[in-house]
């Protein structure tokens, strides 16, 4: 099976840095996601990490470590419309794509 | 980018009734397609995998006799709510993967509310 935790809810200050971390339990491993999902919309897909590392892309860089089922996805430069649910997702087995709950993060200006 | 058209956005049905969701990858080949639910305020749960040609694979929980999958060409797959409950009433995401990207990404639909009174 699987498991995916990462914080329920963030907040943080426009023009500020956050760190979103989700940790997870797997039996098979073919990627992790980061997507962003505004309400009532479909999620954007934001990043991707198979290897270790740090995938940067812009404001946003995403962390994995493998060996300690570990990723983090980080904000730069905040800025209001950065105020979304952040979701973690885990390709396992079967290349099937499993959502954790989500993080919703608030930026203030 | 790829793109996944899902239809309707949104639909208000009577407890009972039956509503199918379509899922279209309008510039790729979409051998799998993969159909995920959402209640307010929680993350998306799988609910099934769309195989083209093949029977669907529903993850434990889910109904396969109330959630009807059918994936009938390499662009469509369809999901049919069958006697409709308000219980049912949840926002509905397709997703599909392209295969001529470097890694599986999926690209998702744009959803659909649904609503049953």
């Amino acid at each position: 099976g699987q498991n995916i935790d990462q914080p329920t809810e963030m907040t943080a200050t426009e023009g500020a840095i956050v760190q979103i971390n989700c940790t997870y339990q797997t039996s098979g491993f073919n990627g992790l996601f980061w997507y962003q999902q505004h309400a009532g919309e479909a999620p954007t897909f934001l990043s991707y990490n198979v290897l270790d590392g740090l995938e940067e892309k812009g404001r946003f860089s995403s962390f994995l470590s493998r060996s300690k089922g570990y990723s983090y996805l980080l904000l730069k430069e905040l800025q209001m419309k950065d105020s979304a649910s952040y979701l973690c997702a885990l390709m396992g087995g079967y290349n099937k794509l499993i959502f954790g709950a989500g993080t919703r993060l608030a930026v203030h200006p | 980018g790829a793109v996944v058209s899902q239809h309707p956005s949104w639909v208000i049905c009577k407890s009972g009734t039956s509503v199918k969701i379509e899922c279209r990858s309008l510039d790729f080949q979409a051998t799998t397609m993969f159909w995920y639910r959402q209640f307010p305020k929680q993350s998306l749960m799988l609910m099934a995998t769309s195989n083209e040609g093949s029977k669907a694979t529903y993850e434990q929980g889910v109904e396969k006799d109330k959630f009807l999958i059918n994936h009938a060409s390499l662009t469509l797959s369809t999901l049919t709510v069958t006697s409709a409950h308000p219980e049912d009433s949840s926002f509905y995401i397709c997703s599909a993967r392209d295969r001529q990207e470097t890694y599986e990404k999926l690209f998702f639909g744009s959803g659909t509310q649904l609503s049953v009174l």
